[in-house]
């Protein structure tokens, strides 16, 4: 069964700090791996997109690694503003999905920054 | 360009009833759809079109219908409300119904709940 899952579930730094999210997905094959920014109350906003041949893809602060290999994922947040505290959610399309255009979700991240 | 609008933002309706969730894209993309998020669960497919005049089923379609007869507009009808159906409605669009790694732009959502 296709699966993603994110670790952690849940998580708080402090303002300016580093932090890195993980996504693992047993999709194979795939197309394309996504991670998507979700505010509360907001509908997600595309952050990245990686082929299955890239390695890693950046959006300002935000950079996205992929290793096809071990079916990893990460999406690492540098110097992180309280703008930052939202949910993150990894998505992967599978290279079958056809005209379905049936995309895989994970459960997301909740990512709160405090000052 | 105002990018994805849903209307109504909240909704409350009794079982049985039904009623239309609004959709509208301004991007002049060709590929627009429905999801809904639920707690505990990934984003999941209503419906889809990948053109005008073109619709079809996604993942959990039981319960809804869509039409499409323009490019901007993708409205999702509730034909008889149930309880299941208390969820968070997210309509997205994307510029090409063929190319794999566009990404999606998502709608703020609908809020409904069925009593």
């Amino acid at each position: 069964k296709n699966q993603v899952e994110q670790s952690p579930q849940s998580l708080i730094i402090l303002e300016g700090k580093n932090c890195t999210l993980q996504c693992n997905y047993t999709v194979s094959p795939f197309s394309n791996l996504r991670w998507y920014k979700q505010d509360t109350g907001r509908g997600p906003v595309s952050l990245t997109i990686m082929t299955f041949s890239e390695n890693t893809k950046s959006n300002g602060r935000y950079t996205a690694t992929l290793d096809a290999d071990t079916k990893q994922s990460s999406l690492h947040i540098t110097a992180s503003q309280l703008s930052d505290s939202a949910s993150y959610i990894c998505v992967v399309r599978p290279a079958n999905a056809g005209n379905n255009r049936k995309l895989i979700w994970g459960l997301g991240t909740s990512l709160a920054v405090n000052p | 360009n105002a990018g994805v609008t849903q209307t109504p933002k909240f909704q409350v309706l009794k079982t049985g009833q039904s009623m239309t969730l609004q959709c509208a894209q301004d991007m002049n993309h060709e590929y627009m759809s429905w999801y809904r998020q639920d707690p505990g669960m990934g984003l999941r497919l209503i419906h889809y079109s990948v053109g005008a005049g073109i619709t079809d089923q996604g993942e959990v379609p039981n319960g809804y219908n869509v039409s499409r007869s323009t490019t901007e507009d993708f409205p999702l009808r509730l034909l008889s409300a149930a309880p299941s159906q208390t969820s968070v409605y997210f309509c997205a669009s994307s510029y090409s119904a063929r190319e794999n790694n566009q990404p999606q732009h998502f709608g703020d959502g609908t809020r409904l709940s069925i009593l």
